[in-house]
């Protein structure tokens, strides 16, 4: 059972390129999220999916996009990159209270 | 406006001892808690949860308390081990407005187990 799985891992973008963050979960879970957390802070929530077809946005929107278009999957896409980016993105999936969450392994993006 | 605080960036004890990591909220519609434990490079794992109904729950070597009137909840884990030394986060959710699905965070607390 792999749970939550992101790729990739590490990624170093130049300001203003663009690039989707992966998500898969084999759980079938309806709820996913993406969270980044920046040094020495909590997560922030940056967008959420409560189902296939259905995403909002959370705390920290801005700059970023998402999809969901089957329960499995939910990619983060940054459009034009900027270094206020830069951070470890995880996502997290969950059946439906907080218990659940399953977070994947992140990816640490730098915008250089 | 900060609604989980974690004021204690890093927290050392020693092998055997007690750890206790303290976690405030602010929001009053808050009405469960949990701790998510993170190793580095890696997503944070569930470690333990609290509904408000309750004062307390136990697994283990793991004990959270809260003390809704305070607005206070602690982790203890006794005893510690080396093994324990990790990023420690709160989390907080509402049952209310069909939203429980979505946690906030705390900053996290770094518990560094001496041997």
């Amino acid at each position: 059972n792999a749970g939550v799985t992101q790729t990739p891992k590490f990624r170093i973008l130049k300001i203003g390129q663009s690039m989707t963050l992966q998500c898969t979960q084999d759980m079938n879970h309806n709820y996913m999220y993406w969270y980044r957390q920046d040094p020495g802070m909590g997560l922030k929530l940056i967008y959420y999916s409560v189902g296939a077809g259905i995403t909002d946005k959370g705390e920290v929107p801005n700059g970023y996009n998402v999809s969901r278009s089957t329960t499995e999957d939910f990619p983060l896409r940054l459009e034009l990159a900027a270094p206020s980016q830069t951070s470890v993105y995880f996502c997290a999936s969950s059946r439906d209270t907080g218990a659940g969450y399953t977070f994947g392994s992140g990816t640490r993006l730098t915008v250089v | 406006d900060q609604q989980v605080k974690q004021n204690s960036p890093s927290l050392s004890v020693q092998e055997g001892r007690i750890s206790i990591l303290n976690c405030d909220y602010t929001n009053s519609m808050f009405d469960y808690f949990l701790w998510y434990k993170k190793y580095p490079a890696e997503g944070p794992t569930f470690l333990i949860s609290i509904s408000s109904i309750k004062d307390k729950n136990e697994d283990g070597r793991f004990t959270v308390f809260l003390n809704k009137s305070a607005k206070h909840l602690s982790l203890h884990i006794v005893p510690s081990q080396p093994g324990d030394s990790a990023v420690y986060f709160c989390a907080a959710t509402s049952h209310s407005g069909g939203s429980n699905y979505k946690l906030t965070f705390g900053k996290g607390t770094l518990l560094t187990v001496n041997p």
